[in-house]
């Protein structure tokens, strides 16, 4: 079966700091892996997605960046945090498009709770 | 372009009676359709999902969702709430069409207070 793992589960870091978060899937090879942010009343926003190690799509213009160094881990990045970063992280994965069992939904990580001071 | 509304941002219900979590989508194509539930802190949890067979979905603890095209409806429902049911519902569609990834729309959620 498959898993994913997500870590730390909460991060306090002064502003101007930097940020690493990581999220690895096991029990399949070439996931689609997504990282989320979920911000007070502004729901779930899609930060980046990708398809493929070092392939890499961001959504949205902003502080943060994500890298893929290998098939199962994707983490997310910042090099100088900003107040407006704080929020509840999520990374998901999904099947491979061409995979007989991708029915489009994704599986969610236990999220990681960044507050920034 | 897909997009989703969920028409209640609260419902409450007490223990043991009906619940009904409204969900509208809007989809230029054939949509996969989804029901995510949150508890505080936690990641989403998939309940339940609809990909174009039969219209009538059911689900894990209980819920099901009905698909009507003619509505653009993909409403929850639950014959008796339980206290573990207290958490953030999100209904959610996604193109199936889209070359990249499996982007997914989510709607700004309802969250379901279940009283004793």
């Amino acid at each position: 079966s498959q898993t994913i793992h997500q870590w730390p589960a909460t991060l306090v870091q002064p502003v101007g700091s930097p940020l690493s978060l990581e999220c690895t899937v096991e029990g399949t090879s070439n996931p689609n892996l997504y990282w989320y942010r979920q911000a007070a009343g502004r729901g779930l926003q899609l930060l980046f997605y990708s398809v493929g190690i070092g392939q890499i799509s961001s959504e949205v213009p902003q502080n943060l960046s994500a890298s893929r160094p290998q098939d199962r881990q994707f983490i997310l990045s910042s090099k100088k945090l900003l107040l407006s970063d704080s929020g509840f992280y999520l990374c998901a994965w999904s099947w491979d498009r061409g995979a007989p069992q991708n029915t489009g939904e994704l599986f969610f990580g236990e999220g990681s709770r960044l507050t920034v001071l | 372009a897909q997009s989703v509304t969920q028409l209640d941002s609260h419902v409450s219900v007490s223990e043991g009676t009906p619940v009904l979590l409204r969900c509208n989508y809007s989809s230029s194509y054939s949509p996969s359709l989804f029901w995510y539930v949150q508890h505080p802190n936690k990641g989403l949890q998939l309940l339940l999902k609809y990909t174009s067979a039969a219209t009538l979905v059911k689900g894990i603890n209980g819920f099901e969702a009905e698909f009507k095209k003619s509505e653009t409806s993909f409403h929850l429902t639950k014959p008796s709430a339980h206290m573990s049911d207290a958490a953030e519902y999100f209904c959610v569609v996604s193109d199936r069409r889209v070359e990249y990834g499996n982007k997914l729309v989510f709607g700004a959620g309802t969250i379901l207070r279940v009283k004793s």
